[in-house]
């Protein structure tokens, strides 16, 4: 079946625009996350979903970074007034179930640049 | 911060050398996860291990998990040119929902 897969692969922005982030997760997946991946770093969490509420927005790094999944399983990720340092590959990954020893299956990334 | 350090950063052997992984963290982990990340793609989990001094293979790959639960290795026995990738151990909390994952290791096996 399907994996998880996220729209655009590439985005290249100007600094202070908008941009959102499409994550489409595998179907019939409850729990869907966030991370953010720096060149030459793990991924760092952002934002957890289980259903349509955000269960866990502690690793958003402040108010410009946003999330939704309205209807439990499509997420898009908004960040207003994006900065240089907002560059970075945007990973999203889903499971069957929230929670720790969950598998979590990941999408290949959005690649933001923000000139 | 990263939570859990990996060593070495890089990796460079030939392809039929063994090779060993590290990662490291000063926290106490319920379970540690291994993934291995190749080139425009997202991490793909290799392993779960949940109980100190557990040791899981998968062909080549053994993990092992630390008797205290802090700290985890990566073994791969004569490595091949297809294990070249980004290698990324990830810890989970009791009560946390997501995985905090370390600094990764990049390994390349040359023919």
């Amino acid at each position: 079946g399907a994996g998880v897969s996220q729209t655009p692969s590439n985005k290249v922005t100007e600094k202070g625009k908008y941009v959102e982030l499409r994550c489409d997760p595998i179907s019939g997946h409850t729990a869907l996350y966030w991370y953010r991946q720096s060149l030459g770093q793990g991924p760092e969490f952002l934002i957890y979903f289980q259903g349509t509420g955000a269960a866990d927005d502690s690793g958003l790094p402040n108010d410009r970074f946003f999330a939704v999944r309205p209807e439990g399983s499509v997420s898009t990720l908004k960040i207003q007034r994006t900065e240089r340092g907002d560059s970075a590959v945007y990973l999203c990954a889903s499971s069957s179930k929230g929670g720790r020893s969950n598998e979590q299956f990941f999408g290949p990334g959005t690649r933001l640049t923000v000139l | 911060t990263q939570l859990l350090e990996q060593s070495p950063q890089f990796l460079s052997i030939q392809e039929g050398e063994n090779l060993t992984v590290y990662c490291n963290s000063s926290s106490v982990f319920s379970s540690l996860q291994w993934y291995r990340q190749e080139p425009g793609e997202g991490p793909v989990l290799l392993v779960t291990v949940v109980t100190g001094g557990e040791v899981k293979k998968l062909k080549r790959l053994t993990f092992q998990f630390g008797d205290a639960r802090k700290d985890s290795s990566l073994h791969i026995t004569a490595a091949q040119p297809g294990d070249t990738g980004l290698y990324l151990c990830a810890g989970a909390w009791t009560g946390a929902n997501n995985l905090f994952f370390g600094t990764g290791t990049r390994l390349t096996v040359i023919p």
